[in-house]
């Protein structure tokens, strides 16, 4: 149980377009998910929390208009890159609570030309 | 790209050995504690949790060891594998929702 999944795994656009990444709870409903970015050797990086039927909370210094979030069932939560730009390159993880466990998405690579 | 002058700290270990990974954490309130493995180009993945009511508690072939009064936790692996090879992160959680988490810890196992 716990399966979180993420959709593309892998995606390559061009400067100046948007991107949207899904995030899906495939056997639990969950409220909440993160979303968490990740630079090559570091650690996880909480951008924002996405919330159920309201609006998400995001951490200091991210922007809500670049990094849009939409939370629109209990399985499903999408990230929008908007205007992505070759510092917005990075691998995206969302992930899920289950009690107080979160289980993590496999990733998304984002790679902005 | 790689940021410039960051490293992972590295632990070598001969397969079949024990692994013994180290974490520090932060709060003192944190009450809930986690450790993740993550494969190159993967999520991190769930390999056992600790509440700070234990002191120790064991998996398969894995065993967490919580020390409050220094705030220390350790990751026990017996017979280190060669799939065992990640990066490692622990993870604490107390007072709000979030996670803390640690800079990670690259475990290499050698043949």
């Amino acid at each position: 149980g716990a399966v979180v999944s993420q959709h593309p795994s892998r995606v390559i656009c061009k400067s100046g377009t948007s991107v949207k990444i899904e995030c899906r709870s495939l056997d639990f409903q969950a409220t909440t998910m993160f979303w968490y970015r990740q630079f090559p050797k570091q650690s996880l990086m909480l951008m924002a929390t996405s919330n159920e039927g309201s609006k998400a909370t995001y951490e200091q210094g991210v922007e809500k208009d670049k990094f849009l979030i939409n939370h629109a069932s209990l399985t499903l939560s999408t990230l929008t890159v908007t205007s992505a730009h070759p510092e917005d390159s990075s691998f995206y993880i969302c992930s899920a609570p289950q009690g107080r466990t979160q289980y993590f998405g496999p990733g998304t690579r984002l790679t902005v030309l | 790209g790689e940021s410039v002058g960051l490293h992972l700290p590295t632990l070598s270990v001969q397969e079949g050995d024990n692994s013994i990974i180290n974490c520090a954490y932060s709060n003192s309130a944190s009450d809930y504690f986690i450790w993740y493995k993550q494969e190159s180009g993967k999520g991190p993945q769930f390999i056992i949790d600790i509440r700070s009511n234990m002191d120790k508690r064991q998996g398969q072939r894995v065993t967490v060891l919580l020390n409050k009064t220094v705030k220390h936790l350790s990751l026990q692996i017996a017979a280190t594998q060669p799939g065992d090879s990640a990066v490692y992160f622990c993870a604490e959680q107390g007072g709000t929702y979030k996670y803390i988490f640690g800079t990670g810890t690259r475990l290499k196992v050698l043949a």
